[in-house]
């Protein structure tokens, strides 16, 4: 079963900490990596992309790593601020139109 | 990219009840999709609304209680027909742009 998982379920932070968001799929085939940040009340925006041969790829302070081996990607944040709170979410792409969503880690960054 | 606006943004509906959502994009696309995100939830896909054929709908999901209109390339219409409480989330539409997909903002449904 085509599956996204992603820890942890929640995360607090102070302000200029940094943080790694975990996401572990089973998903065949595999198409691309996304990750999405969604603000409380908005839908999910886009973060980063990622295809099979990709390893990383950044998006400001945030920084996606792909290893489709272990199928395992993570998400880090640098030098978080107090408008990085919000829910992250995990994509991963089976086909055209076939996207498996992870349930999202909620992160909350405080002064 | 995409913008996509959605209306209503939330509302609060007695159950057995209906409510339209409408959603319009600012560029002509193919296909357009409708999500539930229900609370604490991932985004779960209703369907996958194409212009000028019957949407499709995913395991779970029923024209009779989500029927879709998709009228033209830049417009569609999600209902949620006889309302119960359990239909209480977020409704999103969602387009794929050439790299990645885009949301629209949602629609906040309460059922009471």
């Amino acid at each position: 079963k085509n599956q996204v998982e992603q820890s942890p379920q929640s995360l607090i932070i102070l302000e200029g900490k940094n943080c790694t968001l975990q996401c572990n799929y089973t998903v065949s085939p595999f198409s691309n990596l996304r990750w999405y940040k969604q603000d409380t009340g908005r839908g999910p925006v886009s973060l980063t992309i990622m295809t099979f041969s990709e390893n990383t790829k950044s998006n400001g302070r945030y920084t996606a790593t792909l290893d489709a081996d272990t199928k395992q990607s993570s998400l880090h944040i640098t030098a978080s601020q107090l408008s990085d709170s919000a829910s992250y979410i995990c994509v991963v792409s089976s086909g055209t139109y076939k996207y498996i969503f992870g349930t999202g880690t909620r992160l909350k960054v405080l002064a | 990219s995409a913008v996509i606006s959605q209306k209503p943004s939330r509302d609060i509906c007695q159950r057995g009840t209906s409510l339209t959502i409408q959603c319009q994009v600012d560029s002509q696309v193919t296909m357009m999709f409708w999500y539930r995100q229900q609370p604490g939830q991932s985004l779960t896909l209703i369907a996958t609304a194409n212009q000028g054929s019957e949407a499709t709908y995913e395991s779970g999901f029923v024209i009779d209680k989500f029927p879709i209109s998709r009228p033209n390339l830049t417009f569609s219409t999600l209902t949620v027909s006889n309302m119960s409480p359990e239909d209480s989330s977020i409704y999103l539409c969602s387009v794929e742009g050439r790299d990645e997909q885009y949301f629209g903002p949602g629609t906040r449904l309460t059922v009471t």
